[in-house]
């Protein structure tokens, strides 16, 4: 079936630096995936998504494309702030029958000022 | 736009007991509903599908007789914990679909920490 690999954390950085959480997929389909994001005492919010490859979804200086080649989904950001310290999920959700998330383990980011 | 709330945020209760948790979509309709289950420091679990004015359909694993599941409306379903015990404390999370094939989208609400004594 269909599986979702991140990184695994927890992941600390000092302030400013540059962030890559990994993810890749195994789907049998061409699913769209997202990046979740869960902060403390919080629930999931979506922090962006694409729907095909090579499409990039960006949201708040977090970036990732949809590689189909290498199936992954890379989050990026260049400059980290203590105010992303948080959870975040890849998921990927195929297009058929329910369209059902399927997360990865989550990667827990800590950022020190 | 797309809201999700749950209610409530937290319960406690005693053990035997029911519990019912509802989730909204506040500013659009939702045919499907989706049920999760989020343990500590771990990812969300699926626990069931729910359809509007259909069945839930419940993941494998999962009881469907302790777990109920209504979705009455476009706009609202329910979960409900029957005789629970303290292996059901949990985070239970809901989400809502969203928008159309291609920019399909699950809004999640913000969880409901339930624990039983």
């Amino acid at each position: 079936g269909d599986s979702v690999t991140q990184m695994e954390g927890p992941v600390t950085l000092s302030e400013e630096a540059f962030l890559t959480i990994n993810c890749t997929y195994t789907a049998t389909g061409y699913p769209s995936l997202f990046w979740y994001v869960q902060y403390p005492g919080e629930g999931l919010q979506l922090l962006l998504k694409a729907t095909k490859a090579d499409d990039k979804g960006s949201n708040k200086g977090f970036e990732a494309t949809y590689r189909k080649e290498t199936t992954s989904f890379h989050l990026e950001k260049g400059s980290v702030q203590v105010s992303d310290s948080a959870v975040y999920f890849c998921a990927l959700s195929d297009l058929q029958g329910a369209q059902k998330l399927v997360f990865g383990q989550g990667t827990r980011l800590t950022i020190n000022p | 736009g797309a809201v999700v709330s749950q209610h409530p945020s937290w319960v406690i209760c005693k053990s035997g007991t029911s519990v019912k948790i509802e989730c909204r979509s506040l500013d659009f309709q939702a045919t499907t509903m989706f049920w999760y289950r989020q343990f500590p420091k771990q990812s969300l679990m699926l626990m069931a599908t729910s359809n509007e004015g259909s069945k839930a359909t419940y993941e494998q694993g999962v009881e469907k007789d302790k777990f109920l599941i209504n979705h009455a409306s476009l706009t609202l379903s329910t979960l409900t914990v029957t005789s629970a015990h303290p292996e059901d404390s949990s985070f239970y999370i809901c989400s809502a679909r969203y928008g159309g094939a291609s920019t399909d989208t699950q809004y999640f609400g913000p969880g409901t920490r339930l624990t039983v004594l």
